[in-house]
């Protein structure tokens, strides 16, 4: 079957500390990968995606590589600001369906 | 970019009564929404597809007679939790999708349901 496995939060970090959220998955034929991120009060919005193999999404400073070999799509960014606390969604794609990690939720700290 | 909105965004309910809850698209039109189910500490579970003018689509194991979906226009979709019970408290959140690009949604903001 389909699911997405990411990293349990909460995750506490200063201000431009590197940051990195696993997230593996297991799926038939060829998904695409999204993170989402949502902030407080407000919906999920789509924050990178890659739709094959090899691709990296990026935005806002943050980026996932989509990597077959190791079925993951982890999300990074070089130096976190605290306007980035949120939480964040795993997710994949088979066309008919999202499937959805569980969320990681990220506080920034000045 | 889209807006969908959702509301209430809370709503606390007495057990064996019915909550109605509402997902609008702001400013574009929605042929497909969906409803999802997320409990604590738990990934959003789809519930439902949800297309204007016909019959909702229901997953496994959700049962259609307790979540009573309505998309009656393009711009609106409702969930009613009928005869509510504490196991139905949870968070519910919309979303909706433009055209056919099945990966394209945008998503509202959710609606915290509690039943005592």
């Amino acid at each position: 079957g389909n699911s997405v496995t990411q990293m349990e939060g909460p995750v506490t970090l200063s201000e431009e500390a590197f940051l990195t959220i696993n997230c593996t998955y297991t799926a038939t034929g060829y998904p695409s990968l999204f993170w989402y991120v949502q902030y407080p009060g407000e919906g999920l919005q789509l924050l990178l995606k890659a739709t094959k193999a090899d691709d990296k999404g990026s935005n806002k400073g943050f980026e996932a590589t989509y990597r077959k070999e190791t079925t993951s799509f982890h999300l990074e960014k070089g130096s976190v600001q605290v306007s980035d606390s949120a939480v964040y969604f795993c997710a994949l794609s088979t066309g008919n369906q999202f499937y959805f990690g569980t969320g990681t939720s990220l506080t920034v700290i000045p | 970019g889209a807006v969908v909105s959702q509301h209430p965004s809370w709503v606390i309910c007495k057990s064996g009564t019915s909550v109605k809850i509402e997902c609008r698209s702001l400013d574009f039109q929605a042929t497909t929404m969906f409803w999802y189910r997320q409990f604590p500490k738990q990934s959003l579970m789809l519930m439902a597809t949800s297309n204007e003018g016909s019959k909702a689509t229901y997953e496994q194991g959700v049962e259609k007679d307790k979540f009573l979906i309505n998309h009656a226009s393009l711009t609106l979709s409702t969930l009613t939790v009928t005869s509510a019970h504490p196991e139905d408290s949870s968070f519910y959140i919309c979303s909706a999708r433009v055209g056919t690009d099945r990966e394209t949604q945008y998503f509202g903001p959710g609606t915290r349901l509690l039943v005592l």
